[in-house]
């Protein structure tokens, strides 16, 4: 069965304090691995989008990266604005268009 | 407008109440979701239109009816709901049903069930 588990479930920093969000999947082929942004109230905002393992997308202090078994998202120097819940979803070559989302890692930095 | 705007934001309603969501999306996409959101809980998949034929529906109460009038439009028509059924409903487009594209999401709406 096709799983995606995130952790931790809660992060906490200090501004400047880079640090890694974890996503852990099972699936039978995967087609690709998307991560969101989820500011309180709001829908789920895009960020990247990975397709094989070794892959890597960056957009300012956010890095992505993929294995065959996990993505990270990498935060270098956070800043308070980077506080949000941070999602990870999946699609298998098995689903063809189905995601299947983590419960997410909701991020605070601290000033 | 621009992306996928929902309405309203915010919901109350009782179990014995109709009303309806309303997500419109301004990206010329062709295909069109329901989600929903409960806290601590992965977002749910509920239903999926692709050029306004439901694809998908996964085993969702009866309570709960989709309607896809066309490509940019899409309701969620609730009535007799239970007090569980709150949640955000999260409404999101993608260009295609491919699944290798990201799906564009709504601001969504918070629905209360008394």
């Amino acid at each position: 069965e096709d799983q995606v588990t995130q952790s931790p479930e809660a992060l906490r920093l200090q501004e400047g304090e880079s640090s890694s969000l974890n996503c852990s999947y099972t699936v039978s082929g995967l087609r690709g691995l998307f991560w969101y942004r989820q500011d309180p109230g709001k829908g789920p905002e895009f960020l990247f989008t990975l397709y094989s393992a070794g892959e890597e997308k960056e957009k300012e202090r956010l890095k992505a990266t993929l294995t065959k078994k996990e993505s990270f998202l990498h935060i270098t120097a956070p800043k308070p604005e980077d506080s949000a819940t941070y999602l990870c979803a999946v699609v298998s070559m098995n689903t063809g268009n189905q995601f299947y989302f983590g419960t997410g890692t909701s991020l605070t930095v601290i000033p | 407008e621009t992306g996928v705007t929902q309405t309203p934001r915010h919901l109350v309603m009782g179990m014995t109440n109709k009303k309806s969501l309303k997500c419109e999306q301004h990206l010329g996409h062709n295909a069109m979701y329901w989600y929903k959101q409960s806290a601590k809980k992965p977002l749910e998949l509920m239903f999926v239109y692709s050029l306004e034929e439901r694809v998908e529906n996964n085993s969702v109460p009866s309570r709960f009816s989709p309607e896809c009038p066309n490509s940019s439009h899409l309701f969620l028509h609730l009535h007799t709901l239970q007090p569980e059924d709150s949640a955000l409903y999260l409404c999101a487009s993608s260009p295609s049903l491919a699944g290798k594209e990201t799906q564009y999401f709504g601001p969504g709406t918070r629905l209360l069930v008394l």
